[in-house]
């Protein structure tokens, strides 16, 4: 069965940088892309970008142009999203999920605080 | 950017009745919508896509509608797993610049 499994919380001070990885199975991997999606506490859902891992062409949100980098590693079918200069405002829960456009599977979400 | 707009805020129906949520987009994105449930605590469950497909296990209760701008998502004879989150999200722009809405409480009353 389609599964993502993110890796775990983290918790980085203001101005640091933090890499969630994503690791995909039950799919063929390079056949779909995947998107990174953040909510903040209370908050609702947020698009940041997508990486399509069999192109390794990557379309990031305005929002986040110049701090997000998507990146992939076929051997182990996982992607990664690394956010820097980090701010009080990222702290969040980050998903990876599936799909070109609408999202049908999902990651678990990996929590991410950014506190001084 | 495409901005999502959804209406109401917070819904507050009895279990059994209907809810009809709404979601308008600020220009036209064809067919190109989903809507995602999701409860507190839990990751977004994909519901409905293309506008009016049902995502795989979805009950037929679940029933999208609209395009261009306006769209609908309306849930007949509501249960009490379906008091949650709802959200719109268009996949209309390209390159990618998916927005979602603000999201609709669907609360019991």
């Amino acid at each position: 069965q389609v599964q993502l499994v993110q890796s775990g919380a983290e918790v980085r001070k203001p101005g640091a940088s933090v890499k969630v990885s994503c690791k995909a199975s039950g799919y063929t991997f390079t056949s779909y892309h995947i998107h990174w999606v953040r909510q903040a506490p209370g908050q609702g859902l947020e698009w940041m970008g997508v990486i399509n891992p069999g192109t390794l062409n990557t379309k990031y949100a305005q929002n986040y142009q110049g701090r997000v980098t998507m990146t992939k590693d076929t051997s182990t079918d996982t992607v990664y999203m690394d956010l820097n200069s980090l701010r009080s405002e990222d702290t969040a829960m980050y998903y990876c999920c599936r799909n070109k456009h609408y999202f049908d599977y999902w990651g678990q979400g990996t929590l991410v605080t950014v506190s001084s | 950017e495409i901005v999502m707009t959804q209406s109401p805020a917070t819904l507050s129906v009895s279990p059994g009745e209907r809810a009809t949520l709404s979601c308008r987009a600020s220009q036209s994105v064809s067919s190109n919508l989903a809507w995602y449930q999701q409860k507190s605590g839990q990751t977004p469950r994909l519901l409905i896509y293309g506008a009016s497909t049902r995502a795989t296990g979805i009950p037929a209760r679940f029933t999208g509608s609209g395009s261009g701008t306006e769209f609908t998502l309306t849930i007949s004879s509501l249960q009490s797993e379906d008091f949650a989150v709802y959200y719109c999200q268009q996949y209309n722009d390209w390159p990618p610049a998916y927005t979602f809405g603000q999201g609709t409480k669907l609360e019991i009353k």
